[in-house]
């Protein structure tokens, strides 16, 4: 029954290694997105895509890439990780981007620790 | 830049102590305010959409208001289990489709 899914719920590693986190929703939404919560609970949009397409790409590391094959699933793959890169991800969706759709629905979050 | 700022940081009520948490934004053209609720160790919970001035809307002890630079959202007669972080979003005309964006949150605790 959960709407928007995310795995893994934890994830901890080294330093300079590659992660994925995997989400899903099941609530039909065409548009899907990215979110970093930092230690001090501020959350930022960093991606979102609609239908398959990247719509929103903010400042964002290079070493972060978004990867969408079909618009049900959103998954973030990050290379080379950094200390800094310790956050909360939020995934998230909306029926679309226009203001009128754009309640959005988000994920249990992953809690990433670099280290 | 698009701004979202939320006061107080904190706020810590008595069970049956009503009050109101304050969002206060700077955006080129409002498409709309959204609030949401966090509770520790999940995601948001969206909790209502506002789209215009004047605009209101209720559910249960939450009611969320909107002028043309805040919003407030009324806790009446809170209840331990509305202790949460309150998160207050605007999504701005000129801006990329669909990005929100947040506030630092209000975190709301309510003692019984």
């Amino acid at each position: 029954d959960t709407a928007v899914s995310q795995t893994p719920k934890y994830l901890v590693t080294q330093m300079g290694n590659d992660k994925s986190i995997k989400c899903e929703q099941n609530l039909g939404h065409d548009t899907m997105y990215w979110y970093k919560q930092d230690s001090k609970k501020f959350l930022k949009i960093m991606f979102s895509y609609n239908n398959k397409e990247l719509i929103i790409n903010e400042t964002v590391p290079n070493r972060f890439s978004p990867k969408s094959p079909d618009k049900a699933h959103l998954n973030l793959h990050i290379n080379s990780l950094e200390l800094g890169d310790s956050a909360v991800y939020f995934c998230a969706s909306s029926q679309s981007g226009r203001a009128r759709n754009n309640e959005q629905f988000f994920g249990p979050g992953t809690r990433l620790t670099v280290l | 830049e698009d701004q979202v700022t939320q006061s107080p940081e904190a706020l810590r009520l008595q069970e049956g102590e009503s009050s109101s948490l304050n969002c206060s934004y700077t955006v080129s053209g409002l498409r709309g305010l959204f609030w949401y609720r966090q509770d520790p160790g999940k995601g948001p919970e969206f909790l209502f959409t506002l789209y215009s001035a004047g605009e209101e809307k209720e559910k249960e002890r939450l009611k969320a208001t909107l002028t043309k630079k805040e919003s407030f959202l009324h806790i009446t007669a809170p209840k331990p289990e509305d202790s949460a972080t309150y998160l207050c979003a605007v999504a701005a005309g000129g801006t990329s489709y669909g990005k929100l964006t947040f506030g630092q949150g209000t975190i709301l605790t309510v003692h019984p």
